[in-house]
Parts: C-alpha cells; sequence; structure tokens
C-alpha cells in the first residue's frame, strides 16, 4: 500500500464550486505539505503544517485553505474555483527532525476548473 | 526569496551516453539541502540523490552524480550510461528549515 495517499486522483469542476482535496499518510510522519505543479514553474508551496496544531502559509496560499484533522490527514480546500487553479497538487511528508527531513509524495491530483 | 534556476527546459541524451543537467539557486543561507527529483509520465516525484551544503564531497547514487559548487550556487546532475527509463522531467529543489523551492524542470529524453 502507498504511504502516501491523496484523493481524488483526477478531477473535474466549475468555476465556483467548492472543492476538497485529501491526504492521508502511514508514515507517521508529523510534516505534511501541499504543492501545485504547473508547466514551467515547477512545483510551488502553497501551505505546510509541522503538527496538528500548527499551519503555515507557503508561497502561493490566496485563493486555498488547509486543515490538519489528525497527524494523518492533511487537506486542501478551493473555497471557490477558479480556472488558473487548474494544476496538479501533490501532498508531500516528512520526519519533524532527522538530518534530511526528505520530502515523500503523494501520486498527484489533477484538478482542472472550468 | 530563495530562487532555484533550472536554464534548460529540455535535454536529450543518446543511450548509454552522459548528460548533465544545470540547477542554480539564489539563498543568503548557509545550511541548507539540494535534491534532485524525477518525475516520470506516471507524475510520481521521486527522489534520484540529495547533498548537504556543508558538504563538500560530490554525492553519487550508482549512475547519478552532481556536481556542487557551494560559492557558485551550482548544483547539477551528471547521468552516466543513460537508460530508456532516465527519460522524465528532472527537478532540481532546494530545502531549509522552513522553506522548499523547487526549480522549473528539465524534460530529458532518451534517444535509443
Amino acid at each position: 500500500d502507498a504511504d502516501v495517499t491523496q484523493t481524488p486522483r483526477n478531477r473535474i469542476t466549475k468555476t465556483g464550486k467548492r472543492i476538497m482535496l485529501e491526504c492521508s499518510q502511514t508514515k507517521g510522519h508529523d510534516r505534511m505539505y501541499w504543492y501545485r505543479q504547473d508547466p514551467g514553474l515547477g512545483l510551488r508551496l502553497i501551505y505546510y503544517s509541522f503538527d496538528v496544531k500548527d499551519i503555515n502559509k507557503g508561497e502561493i496560499s490566496d485563493g486555498y485553505s488547509v486543515s490538519r484533522q489528525a497527524q494523518a490527514k492533511f487537506s486542501l480546500s478551493l473555497e471557490s474555483a477558479i480556472p488558473n487553479q487548474t494544476a496538479l497538487y501533490f501532498c508531500a511528508t516528512s520526519e519533524l527532525s532527522g538530518r534530511w527531513n526528505e520530502q515523500f509524495f503523494g501520486p498527484g491530483t489533477r484538478l482542472t476548473v472550468l | 526569496a530563495q530562487t532555484v534556476t533550472q536554464s534548460q527546459p529540455e535535454m536529450s541524451v543518446q543511450e548509454a551516453e552522459t548528460v548533465t543537467l544545470s540547477c542554480t539557486y539564489d539563498t543568503s543561507e548557509s545550511d541548507y539541502y539540494l535534491f534532485w527529483y524525477k518525475q516520470p509520465p506516471s507524475r510520481q516525484m521521486i527522489l534520484v540523490i540529495r547533498q548537504e551544503a556543508y558538504k563538500q564531497q560530490n554525492a553519487t547514487e550508482n549512475r547519478f552524480s552532481v556536481n556542487f559548487q557551494k560559492a557558485a550556487k551550482s548544483f547539477s546532475l551528471k547521468i552516466s550510461d543513460s537508460q530508456l527509463g532516465d527519460a522524465a522531467m528532472y527537478f532540481c529543489a532546494y530545502r531549509t528549515d522552513n522553506d522548499m523551492r523547487f526549480g522549473a524542470g528539465t524534460r530529458l529524453t532518451v534517444k535509443p
């Protein structure tokens, strides 16, 4: 079974709709992240959480919100989706401490906003 | 703000040959980590190799090695004996404790 899972894997929605992307992990990691990937821009950090009570904005948080429901779950919401939020979204996890704090990525969610 | 630049949007290499992907970054930090990730068509992000900034020795993982030039803020990836399975997008990334930045990526094509 995958250590970091994302649901849904693909989603098409309409402008103005509220949508939630979910991430779950079985790695026991404290830190969780949400990124979006756009062609020619690489991955950009939206939000990150170092534990259940800690939420931080990343490079591009406008238009997004997150909820850390438990150590293992971190969801990303688009309150009112717009077409330029069409992108590939990744969830990632890492340990709280450690030498590398290497990030482990989920399989991604392809979101299309019409 | 820290930035990561990959100046080669696309690269191609003949199977069994060697190719080098470029990456430069801008930071005022002294303690950081650098990574190369591979993203095949499956879109899964796969860690290829990593380097600690305080280590002078270049990291090596089988056919993958890096040329880390801290003063020049350069972190290039060399792939030796290229294989068809190496075809993918490659992302350079920079990490401090509270920040993670990726480059725009280089699409590598491997010709048989």
